[in-house]
């Protein structure tokens, strides 16, 4: 069956570092892959999609990668700042790309 | 825009009660899902209409939960009778399409069955 894994245990880095976040799928090919920020109490928010023909997709601080053969995306943030401390979630597409799967979330604590 | 709708934001009920769950979709959005967030099953799929008709049901987890949309502005998704493994914070999305759509989450209910 579809799987997809994320890192469970949370990530704590130091503010101006890169953070780099997991997301490994299974057992599928997804033709895009979107990943979304979810704030403790709120809804899951937008923040990019990558096609699987996109390497690398750039937004602000934000960095996406999409390696087909390795079955993977890394979702980095540059300089990264205590206002992103939250959980991302990465979302491939089902096959077919009529909905999306989400994983499990990385909660990320970036300190001051 | 408002953005996305959802009532009540929270839910305190007594298991083998009704309850109902509400979402007001982003206008124009012809997408709508019911989503399920747990800390042990993340977010799951239950169902997702286009333009008022349901979809894909394959998530809703039994003949308890139903969902409906009577018209494009309004949606329900019921629990009849309640369980206490129900409890959990219950979303819902829109979208303009469905590939590669971009879904605007509401601010979720989060339900308690006692």
């Amino acid at each position: 069956s579809q799987k997809i894994e994320q890192n469970s245990e949370a990530l704590n880095i130091q503010e101006g570092k890169t953070a780099t976040l997991t997301c490994n799928y299974t057992n599928y090919s997804p033709a895009y892959l979107q990943w979304y920020r979810q704030d403790p109490g709120r809804g899951p928010v937008f923040l990019l999609l990558i096609r699987e023909n996109e390497k690398e997709k750039r937004k602000e601080r934000l960095k996406v990668t999409f390696d087909t053969t390795l079955k993977q995306s890394l979702f980095h943030i540059t300089a990264s700042q205590p206002a992103d401390s939250a959980t991302y979630l990465c979302a491939p597409a089902h096959t077919g790309g009529f909905k999306t799967i989400f994983g499990a979330g990385t909660r990320l604590f970036v300190k001051a | 825009d408002a953005g996305v709708i959802q009532s009540p934001r929270h839910e305190v009920t007594e298991m083998g009660q009704e309850v109902t769950l509400r979402c007001k979709p982003i206008s124009g959005h012809d997408y709508l899902f019911w989503y399920r967030q747990t800390m042990m099953r993340g977010l799951e799929l239950l169902i997702y209409f286009n333009n008022n008709v349901p979809i894909d049901d394959s998530g809703m987890p039994e003949d308890r939960f139903s969902a409906k949309m009577p018209n494009a502005s309004f949606s329900t998704l019921k629990i009849q009778p309640s369980e206490p493994r129900d409890s959990a914070v219950y979303f819902c999305a829109s979208s303009l399409t469905v590939i590669e759509g971009e879904q605007f989450f509401g601010p979720g209910t989060r339900l308690t069955v006692l």
